[in-house]
């Protein structure tokens, strides 16, 4: 199977950036995609298609994707942003979709 | 707004089976696969497997091949998983997830806790 690597935690001051990253091999040949997750609740899709934004979805989200590293963004870190963040592919060889271990987001 | 409500919190014995259910509204059921998802406490996200709601074709994650099995009814736009042997380590919140089987999951249910546990 496909493996996603996160490291378990980011810590980030109120206002700086947070930047969130998702290791594989050859990623940026991948889509990758990126899911909030508040304590307690379902997760939400914050960025699709690499660096696409749903609706709804505040600006200071972005991502990108290189070589064996993709990576989520968030500009401007507000206390709401305090949670887990999973990155998600399609691994076309196992036709399965694989999550990354997911990263605890801490706003300081 | 897109909806997906799931059934509510199971407690089952070792060996048991449990069915999950996904009642979908506010969008054209047929065009949208549907995921399932889980979390046990304190881990990660694992995928479980994938329906296209239209051929009614699965695709499952080779560690539940043999154990799960999702379908659909198109009358009533709901989408069941089934797991069966259940395990103390199935343990975890189930959720329903819409979208293609190789792309975004782009609305969730509310999730389903499942304890197992003699």
């Amino acid at each position: 199977s496909y493996v996603l690597t996160q490291p378990p935690s980011v810590s980030v001051a109120p206002g700086e950036t947070a930047k969130i990253t998702c290791g594989g091999d050859k990623i940026g040949s991948k889509t990758v995609h990126w899911y909030q997750q508040h304590p307690g609740q379902a997760p939400l899709l914050v960025i699709y298609y690499d660096g696409d934004r749903p609706s709804g979805i505040p600006e200071r989200f972005s991502g990108s994707n290189s070589g064996n590293t993709a990576t989520l963004t968030i500009s401007g870190v507000e206390a709401e942003d305090e949670a887990d963040y999973h990155c998600q592919v399609w691994d076309y060889s196992s036709d399965n979709v694989e999550f990354g271990g997911g990263t605890k987001l801490t706003v300081l | 707004q897109v909806q997906l409500v799931q059934s509510g919190a199971e407690v089952m014995k070792p060996g048991a089976s449990v069915k999950v259910s996904c009642k979908t509204s506010n969008y054209t059921f047929t065009d949208y696969g549907m995921n399932w998802v889980r979390q046990a406490p304190g881990q990660g996200l694992e995928w479980v497997g994938w329906i296209g709601t239209y051929t009614g074709k699965p695709n499952y994650a080779q560690k539940f091949q043999d154990r799960v099995t999702v379908t659909t009814d198109t009358s009533t736009r709901t989408v069941y998983m089934e797991l069966r042997r259940l395990r103390s380590d199935d343990t975890a919140v189930y959720y329903c997830a819409r979208g293609p089987h190789s792309g975004t999951l782009d609305f969730w249910g509310q999730g389903t806790l499942v304890t197992v546990s003699s």
